[in-house]
Parts: structure tokens; sequence; C-alpha cells
């Protein structure tokens, strides 16, 4: 059973400040990795994927990954109140018919 | 142009009554899925379908049944509603290439009364 670990938050943070949210996940074969944002009553959207150790940055956005310890973190700088929302971890095995599983989420709120 | 599309957006019935949600995406993607998000939140995979298999979470109840016409569509039915059905449903898509980057569906909050 494939789990994906967050912190449900809220996390505030204020404007301009880096937020720094956590993932863990628990199935060792994992592959792929990714952050959804998903804003109040609407659908998930994807910002920013991970496959192999290391930083990915994009724009504001950073994901880290580390399999030996099987974390993923997500650092937002130069947080805006429109970053205000649910951040998703979800964690892929490979196979392409399997999907992701996602983590329960963390609340960040921006504070102006 | 809407990748994936999902309707309707509002479902409210009775207990015991059956429905449908529809799903096309446009985006020649091979695997469709069903996502159920509940009140808490938490977003849990329902079925994967890619060409023609079907791969069920074997929590899901047997009242809830995929129908896919083709590769753009991937239907949910559910039979003999309960009030733990409560949620949004999300349609996904993803290109079959194993990496699975989801497009999402706008999502179906459904009621039961």
């Amino acid at each position: 059973q494939k789990e994906v670990e967050q912190n449900s938050g809220p996390l505030s943070v204020p404007e301009g400040a880096i937020a720094s949210l956590n993932c863990t996940y628990s199935d060792r074969g994992s592959q792929s990795f990714f952050w959804y944002r998903q804003y109040s009553g609407k659908s998930p959207e994807l910002i920013m994927s991970i496959y192999s150790n290391g930083d990915k940055e994009d724009g504001r956005f950073t994901a880290q990954l580390n399999k030996a310890s099987q974390y993923v973190s997500l650092l937002i700088r130069d947080s805006q109140p429109s970053d205000s929302a649910t951040y998703l971890c979800a964690v892929n095995g490979g196979g392409g018919a399997d999907g992701l599983t996602f983590g329960k989420g963390t609340h960040l709120i921006i504070q102006p | 142009d809407t990748a994936v599309s999902q309707t309707p957006k509002y479902l409210v019935t009775q207990m015991g009554n059956d429905k449908s949600i529809k799903c096309e995406q446009n985006l020649g993607h091979d695997t469709m899925y069903w996502y159920k998000q509940d009140s808490k939140k938490f977003l849990k995979i329902m079925f994967s379908y890619n060409n023609k298999e079907l791969i069920i979470n074997e929590t899901v109840p047997n009242r809830f049944s995929p129908k896919s016409p083709d590769k753009a569509h991937l239907n949910l039915h559910i039979n003999s509603l309960e009030l733990g059905d409560s949620a949004v449903y999300f349609c996904a898509s993803a290109p079959n290439s194993g990496a699975n980057v989801l497009t999402f569906g706008a999502g179906s909050r459904l009621t039961v009364l």
C-alpha cells in the first residue's frame, strides 16, 4: 500500500518570505514525483515534476528530491497572496495505468 | 477548448438512485482516471483505464462502474447511491508515457441526500 504523507497545516507564511512544503513517501520503488496546487473549489493543477535526486527550479518554485530519505519538498520564493492554496504531493511507481498516489495536501496561507 | 471536460458539474440526488458522470478528453491521451476527493480533501484514485485495460482500486465498491466507449471518454456510473458517496469526483487523463503527468477535469460535486 503506497502512502504519501504531508503536514496538513495550515502553514502561514508572510508575503515575500520562502514557503517550504514537505512530503514523505513509503514506496521506495517510486520513480516520479509531482507537486499539484489546488485552489478552493477548483481542480488540481501541476506546478512541478521531478524524477531524479537533487533540485529542480522553475521560476519561484524549487522542487527537491532525496530518494534515499524518501523525501520530496517544494520551496516557493517571494511568496505572494496568490500562492495561498492547498499543495498536493503526488508519487507514481512507474506503471502508466497505476495513476498517482496523493498526499492529503498542505494548506498554505500567505499573509499580506 | 477544454482539455478534460466533465458533466454535470453539480449533481444532487436521493439515496438509492443511480447516476452517471461523463468525462471526455481532447488531448489524445491513452490513459484516463477517476479520482474521488472527500470532504477532508483527500484525493484517492478509483479507476484507471488504458487501451481497454481497467485497473480498479480494490477499495472501490462494486456499485461504481466505469464505462469507456472509446479512448477519449470514460464515464462513471454509480448504482444505489449512499450518503458516503457525497464527494467531488475528478476525471483525469495522461499520455501513455509512464511519467503520469495528469490533466484534471473541473470536477463533479455529488451530493446524496
